[in-house]
């Protein structure tokens, strides 16, 4: 089955202790991304990686980092962690919009993260 | 640049009734325009999307949205709600990267 899968799913951590999401897919996705979600806000881009060993950022990088050394892993990763980071996560892929393609998002399905 | 703004955070309707979730966006290219449904408790899935061709698509679970270019518009409409429609709607513009709307919540009351 074609997915998305983030883990975990549900975390809760204190300020300051590093901790890691991970992200998979299957699919064989060139693109890959990290988005927030937070009421009023809708979806804000954290991150993205066009291919491996090619990422960048977008509107809300600050705080985190991420690595692509495999195409289908995107880890992203709080170095330290604070309470303005509490919010839910989604990791999507999608192939790159050319011939048939038409570049839409598969997401997984959420980390819910509360920073005390 | 490109930009969506969803109008009304919250919509509540009937069941049965029509359904009017509203999106409009900006771009500097010719846009691709989605629709995502999110349920609670899980990730965004694709009702549907328009790229080139008919301005009038159509998506899954009865849904479909017309792109009005003239009027920079791209609302997702059904002909009557069922209680399953009940979730959080984000309309999304891709132009060189995904951009997407606050969110619009449909509540379909009984």
């Amino acid at each position: 089955e074609a997915q998305v899968t983030q883990n975990p799913r549900y975390l809760i951590t204190v300020t300051g202790k590093k901790l890691t999401v991970t992200c998979s897919q299957n699919m064989n996705h060139e693109y890959m991304s990290w988005y927030r979600q937070d009421p009023g806000l809708g979806l804000r881009q954290i991150y993205y990686s066009m291919n491996v060993e090619v990422t960048d950022k977008g509107d809300v990088p600050e705080g985190y980092k991420v690595s692509r050394k495999e195409k289908r892993n995107f880890p992203l990763i709080l170095e330290s962690p604070s309470p303005n980071q509490t919010s839910l996560y989604f990791c999507a892929s999608s192939l790159p919009q050319r011939g048939s393609n038409t570049g839409e998002l598969f997401f997984g399905e959420g980390s819910r993260l509360t920073v005390l | 640049a490109q930009s969506v703004t969803q109008l009304g955070s919250h919509v509540s309707v009937s069941e049965g009734a029509l359904v009017l979730l509203r999106c409009n966006y900006s771009s500097s290219v010719p846009p691709y325009l989605f629709w995502y449904v999110q349920y609670p408790n899980q990730g965004l899935q694709l009702l549907l999307k328009y790229t080139t061709g008919a301005t009038l698509v159509k998506g899954i679970n009865g849904f479909e949205a017309e792109f009005k270019k003239s009027e920079t518009s791209f609302h997702l409409t059904k002909p009557s709600a069922h209680m399953s429609d009940a979730a959080e709607y984000f309309c999304a513009v891709f132009g060189w990267q995904f951009y997407f709307g606050t969110g619009t919540s449909l509540t379909v009351i009984p």
